[in-house]
């Protein structure tokens, strides 16, 4: 049964604390995505990569947030500090591309993060 | 900029009830569109994707229409049973070289028994 794991599930951190969030996308697929939902703004895309080379991190703000691909089996999302407006869920997704053709993102569970 | 607004933000309804979920975006150049469910405290899944292509996409009780010039895709849910009770949300993905997804809201659905 392939899904995209996340971990942690939750993080309680204080502000100023650095976090990371990680992400195994499924096998074989060769994009990555960081979403960030809150209630207000809804999901927002932070940063996707393919083939893991990042190709769009317009979303995420530079000066405190960081992703990366060190392998095809592992994605990680940074933020330090981290401040309390942070706090969100923030899901990863992993999807294949075809021959140019992009097919459905799969998500996982996501990353409940609190910042006190 | 595309926008992406989905009418109701919320919908009560009867166990048995045909229903309709409604999502619009304000720019027609559109690659492709995918309707999601989520469960409270729980990720997204995937439930249909339509192409731009295409005009519609089925699967069991689900069926998805796209208008691209118009700029509306609807939800029609038949038969609703209360475990379809969770929030759909719609996406859609740009034509050009950045595909990435932008999202409506959601509509807050509860179909009660």
């Amino acid at each position: 049964d392939a899904r995209v794991t996340q971990t942690p599930r939750h993080k309680v951190t204080e502000m100023g604390q650095e976090v990371t969030m990680r992400c195994q996308p499924i096998l074989g697929h060769n994009t990555v995505f960081w979403y960030r939902q809150t209630m207000m703004q809804g999901l927002e895309l932070l940063a996707y990569f393919r083939n893991r080379a990042p190709l769009d991190d317009s979303g995420m703000p530079k000066d405190r947030f960081s992703a990366e691909m060190p392998d095809a089996t592992l994605a990680t999302l940074k933020i330090q500090p981290s401040e309390p407006r942070d706090s969100a869920v923030y899901f990863c997704a992993s999807g294949l591309v075809d021959r140019g053709r992009y097919n459905e993102q799969f998500f996982g569970p996501g990353t409940r993060l609190t910042v006190l | 900029k595309q926008e992406v607004t989905q009418i109701p933000a919320a919908l009560s309804v009867p166990e048995g009830e045909n229903l309709v979920l409604n999502c619009s975006f304000t720019d027609s150049a559109i690659y492709n569109l995918q309707w999601f469910r989520q469960d409270p405290g729980k990720g997204l899944t995937s439930l249909l994707l339509i192409q731009s292509s295409q005009r519609e996409q089925t699967s069991g009780r689900l069926n998805a229409s796209l208008d691209k010039s118009s700029g509306r895709s609807t939800l029609y849910i038949a038969a609703s049973q209360p475990g379809d009770s969770a929030t759909y949300l719609c996406a859609v993905s740009g034509a050009g070289n950045n595909r990435k997804l932008i999202w409506g809201l959601g509509t807050s659905l509860a179909v009660n028994p």
